[in-house]
Order: structure tokens, then sequence, then C-alpha cells
């Protein structure tokens, strides 16, 4: 069983709809969440960096992490075309090791 | 502009031939790593270092090598290239020496035939 456990869809939607990524993780560990999101033929870029449990919000973006679950969840309003991308999520331990998801690839039709 | 630079972005050699992916940052960062992207399999960490001359294994490390000779540059060795080593590899740094909040480069498609 891997550490991290993301679903790779694709996941398609309509623009406008509000989507929901997740993953969920069997290290209790983790207390360090990331998401980047993965343009086609380019590195990743950091969307959100949450510590611990809770809530953050970044314009349109809200990264949620359930530590008691062992999960965690990346939502966008409002979503554009612009958005269509992988997400990845990432954690750590606090050690020096970041653990990535696979992937889940979003797109968002106009 | 902030930046990780990788050269190339693409290179096909031949098994068995030396060779070597370079990486830059601009950003004084203490922080670099390697890591290894393939289908179904995310990112993989091959090496990270945390400063000059500190190195050490990720969850990949087999069939590559690293040195960190200066702050800046984080090359990537592949000293007898293999074909299960055709990946999309990418370095990173981070100001955290956790390795959290990294900065990734462009990617280097690497085909080993």
């Amino acid at each position: 069983q891997k550490e991290v456990e993301q679903d790779p869809g694709p996941l398609s939607v309509p623009e406008g709809a509000i989507v929901s990524l997740n993953c969920t993780y069997s290290n209790s560990a983790f207390q360090y969440f990331m998401w980047y999101r993965q343009y086609s033929r380019k590195g990743p870029e950091l969307l959100m960096y949450t510590y611990s449990s809770g809530n953050k919000e970044d314009g349109r973006f809200t990264a949620q992490v359930d530590k008691s679950s062992k999960y965690i969840s990346l939502f966008i309003r409002d979503s554009q075309p612009s958005d269509s991308a992988t997400y990845l999520c990432a954690m750590s331990g606090g050690g020096n090791k970041l653990v990535f998801g696979a992937g889940t690839i979003l797109r968002v039709k106009s | 502009e902030a930046q990780v630079t990788q050269n190339p972005r693409y290179l096909i050699t031949v098994t068995g031939k030396k060779l070597t992916v370079t990486c830059s940052q601009n950003m004084n960062h203490e922080y670099m790593s390697w890591y290894r992207q393939d289908p179904g399999l995310g990112l993989r960490q091959i090496y990270y270092s945390m400063n000059v001359e500190v190195t050490d294994k990720g969850d990949v490390p087999e069939g590559y090598k690293v040195s960190r000779k200066e702050k800046r540059n984080f090359p990537l060795i592949l000293e007898s290239p293999s074909p299960n080593q055709t990946s999309l590899y990418f370095c990173a740094s981070s100001f955290s020496l956790k390795g959290t909040e990294a900065f990734f480069g462009q990617g280097t498609r690497l085909t080993v035939v």
C-alpha cells in the first residue's frame, strides 16, 4: 500500500463548478501538507501549504486537513479552464523528505 | 526572477553512457533535491542535500549519484544509465530544511535506449 493515495482521475467539470480533490495517507507522523499544480510539460508549482489540521484559504483555493481521518482536500471555487492541470498532494513528517501522491488530472470545460 | 534551472530539457542516450543533468538555483536555498516522475507513481525522491557537501539518499537512489560542491548547484549523475531510468526528472530547492514549499525546475525528459 502506498503511503499517499490519490485518485488519478481524470476529473472533468464544467467551468464555474466547485472542484474537490483529495488524498488519503497512512503515516500518522505527517504534519506538513502541500498541494502542487503541474501544467503539461512544466514543473510542479506550490499552491497551498498547511501545517497540522485545519483549513487555509487563498483566493479561490481552500485546503483542508483532517489528521484524525488522515485525509486532505483541496477545493477550487469557480473553476476556470486555466485550472486544467494535474494536482499533486505532498506531505512530510518534519524530516527531510516529501512524499507525493500520484496526482489527479483535472479538466475544466468551457 | 527566482528560479531553478535544469539542463538539458530533453536527452536521449544509450545504455551505459555516463551523463550529467545540471541543476542551479538563484534563491540561496540550502535544501535541494532530485525527483523522478513516472506515470502512476508520482514524484519519488532520488537524493537530497541540506547544505554544501551534505547529501543523503531519498527513496530511489540506486543507479544515481549527486554532488553539492556549491550552494547553488546540485548535479545528478547517471554513471551507467539503463532503460529503467527513462523518466522525467525534476530538481527542486527549498528555503526550509524540511524540503517543504519547494520550487521546482522545468524538468528533464530522459530516454535511455
